[in-house]
């Protein structure tokens, strides 16, 4: 079955700075990749989806980006945080059955 | 596109009874699958149950049921026997049968089990 680890756990960064989230998938091939922000006490936002290496669509336009340099690694980026950008950010996956996502432990990030 | 309901925010439940949790959506869409995932305090996204809309048998997980009824597009989960640890926010999802595999949340129901 497939693990999803994010990197880092937490992370608070003041406004106009980088990010750089990142996202490793083991024990599977060929995954869906997935992206979600999620506001406190609130549902979930889908950021950025890709089908495969190289290939990102985005869902909102925003201040954030995506890549996929490898086939179960999956990046967010930004060149410049606002306040806005702050959240719970999940990666998810599909597994072995490729119709059902599953999701990693998330990133806390706080843009002050 | 999908719109997914759950129209109850927060419910509230003695430990050892029964909760049920609604979920409704609206698609035109024949062939899709439904999902529940639990989210606990910790805020990992776990999945719950699964259900495939060809399928007219209602999934179980343990303690985990759900009451699929397809032409009314209604797709309720009831936790039997409920625990603390079921305390959480419950989210209903809907996907429909494409490449990306791209799903859609509802706004999710918050559960706390009392001892």
């Amino acid at each position: 079955s497939q693990t999803i680890h994010q990197w880092p756990a937490t992370l608070v960064q003041p406004v106009g700075s980088p990010l750089s989230l990142e996202c490793t998938v083991e024990g599977t091939s060929n995954p869906n990749l997935y992206w979600y922000r999620q506001a406190a006490g609130r549902g979930l936002q889908l950021l950025f989806y890709s089908v495969g290496i190289g290939q990102i669509s985005s869902e909102v336009p925003q201040n954030l980006s995506a890549s996929r340099p490898q086939d179960r690694q999956f990046i967010l980026s930004s060149k410049k945080l606002l306040l806005s950008d702050s959240g719970f950010y999940l990666c998810a996956c599909t597994g072995d059955t490729t119709d059902t996502q599953y999701f990693g432990p998330g990133t806390r990030l706080t843009v002050l | 596109a999908q719109t997914v309901t759950q129209s109850q925010p927060e419910m509230s439940v003695q430990e050892a009874e029964t909760v049920t949790l609604s979920c409704t959506y609206d698609t035109s869409e024949n062939n899709y699958y439904l999902f529940w995932y639990k989210q606990p305090p910790s805020r990992q996204m776990i999945l719950v149950i699964r259900q495939e809309a060809y399928k007219q048998q209602n999934a179980t997980e343990n303690r985990f049921s759900v009451n699929f009824q397809k032409a009314a597009k209604s797709f309720s989960l009831k936790i039997s026997d409920s625990q603390l640890g079921d305390t959480a926010m419950y989210f209903c999802a809907f996907m429909k049968y494409s490449n990306d595999y791209k799903l859609s949340f509802g706004a999710g129901t918050t559960v706390t089990v009392r001892a």
